[in-house]
């Protein structure tokens, strides 16, 4: 079946440790994007990205870092000096509407990964 | 201001009831809107695309206010199913680098 696939679901790392969430799709999707949710709050945009080999800051990248490499994949490092890594991850992909890279449609997501820094 | 705002709730509503919510925008290039669900600790799912005209599924209406910048969710008959979290989705246009920004979402608790 065709999807996202977040690993892994729940990962615990000492401060200061570098740690890398894996996202995959296959749904051909052009897009991906990173998000990051706090307890009791919405999405918060990491980094996306519209096309293989290029990707863009969202609106909290400082202390992350992302390649595209391959449209399937979209990996996140959470680096040490991302200052509060807590959180729960969330990728997603998208396909464009109406054949416009402009206009993005509906999000897919994986089913997140929770990063614990103890 | 932030980008995309939502009354958190809890809206908490009778089964049978209709309840409604807003989410305001402040980018009037916004071009375009969803509604997600998500469940308590779940990934965000797509409800409904919400079109100028308005539009509805079933027991669910979404309505566009482009002049006063706010987008609506009404759910008609509710069922205990339907308690969630309702996140606002905008697509804050090319010109903002075509960035889909999320609304910290509205808690809605159906209750028998």
């Amino acid at each position: 079946d065709g999807g996202i696939t977040q690993s892994p679901k729940y990962l615990f790392r000492k401060e200061g440790q570098n740690v890398t969430l894996s996202c995959e799709q296959n749904l051909n999707h052009d897009a991906m994007y990173w998000y990051r949710q706090d307890p009791g709050q919405g999405l918060r945009l990491i980094y996306y990205s519209q096309i293989v080999n290029d990707f863009q800051k969202g609106d909290i990248a400082e202390g992350y870092s992302v390649s595209r490499e391959k449209k399937e994949s979209f990996p996140l490092t959470v680096t040490s000096a991302q200052k509060n890594p807590t959180a729960f991850y969330l990728c997603a992909s998208s396909t464009p509407r109406g054949g416009e890279p402009s206009n993005t449609g509906e999000l897919f997501f994986g089913e997140g990964s929770r990063l614990t820094v103890l | 201001r932030k980008e995309v705002e939502q009354d958190p709730g809890p809206f908490n509503v009778p089964e049978g009831a209709t309840v409604a919510f807003n989410c305001t925008y402040s980018n009037s290039a916004s071009q375009s809107f969803f509604w997600y669900r998500q469940d308590c600790r779940k990934e965000p799912k797509l409800l409904m695309s919400v079109y100028s005209s308005g539009n509805e599924d079933g027991r669910f209406t979404a309505q566009l206010n482009r002049a006063s910048q706010y987008i609506s969710l009404l759910i008609r008959d509710s069922k205990l199913s339907d308690s969630a979290t309702y996140l606002c989705v905008v697509n804050t246009g090319k010109a903002a680098g075509n960035k889909l920004t999320f609304g910290g979402g509205t808690r809605v608790l159906v209750k028998p």
